[in-house]
């Protein structure tokens, strides 16, 4: 859960396809995540959470998944669009302490 | 409507000369956040209050205090900035601790010279 990392990791998808972003956490005490968008000069935006007892959780043309197991969490982007370009975080918590972001990861949608 | 408000948005301070951020919200949240980021990082979380209980992370340096005199403001103390506070801090609030969506200010650009 360190937040380490000068080169945040790139993922570039064509404007339509879907994306998915991974995302490793390390508290498997952990029972609430979090998935943030965060475009330049901004804060970051909540998207879409998920709890510990759930595996899926579905929104908007947004999509997550967790797997427990292998403590891995990944978010899921329907029909990417330009106005999805930003940095992706996903963040975990327990009962509210500890809240860790990870490390990022910018998207970026070619037309 | 702005929900999380910071002031100012950018801060330009001297090294070791104390400073002071400070974030307001109307959304009459419990819990008020402060996060620290620097350049292509994620959000390191510093210090959060629910409702006047302050809880300090561990790793968190006693340079940075934080103070909430009431439901809507918290302010961030940076006693004596270093060059390596130099940075983007975020203020965050959610209606209660546990499973609840963080609701970020646009943060606070700080440059220590």
């Amino acid at each position: 859960g360190e937040n380490v990392g000068l080169h945040l990791p790139t993922l570039s998808v064509q404007e339509g396809d879907n994306s998915i972003i991974n995302c490793a956490y390390s508290n498997s005490a952990s029972d609430y995540f979090i998935w943030y968008k965060q475009e330049s000069g901004k804060g970051p935006q909540f998207i879409i959470d998920i709890r510990s007892n759930m595996d899926k959780r579905q929104g908007q043309r947004v999509t997550v998944l967790l797997n427990k197991t292998v403590k891995h969490l990944s978010l899921q982007i329907a029909a990417t669009q330009p106005g999805d370009s930003a940095v992706y975080f996903c963040a975990e918590t327990y009962y509210g302490q500890n809240f860790v972001f990870g490390p990022g990861t910018r998207l970026s949608v070619l037309p | 409507d702005a929900m999380v408000i910071q002031n100012p948005r950018y801060q330009v301070t001297q090294f070791g000369k104390p400073v002071t951020l400070s974030c307001s919200q109307t959304l009459n949240h419990n819990v008020m956040y402060w996060y620290q980021q620097k350049s292509s990082q994620a959000p390191k979380l510093l210090f959060h209050y629910y409702d006047k209980d302050f809880n300090n992370e561990a790793d968190t340096p006693d340079n940075f205090q934080s103070r909430r005199p009431n439901t809507s403001f918290c302010f961030l103390d940076i006693r004596s900035p270093g060059l390596g506070d130099a940075a983007m801090y975020l203020c965050a609030t959610s209606r209660e601790q546990g499973g609840y969506e963080q609701y970020f200010g646009p943060g606070t650009r700080l440059t220590v010279t």
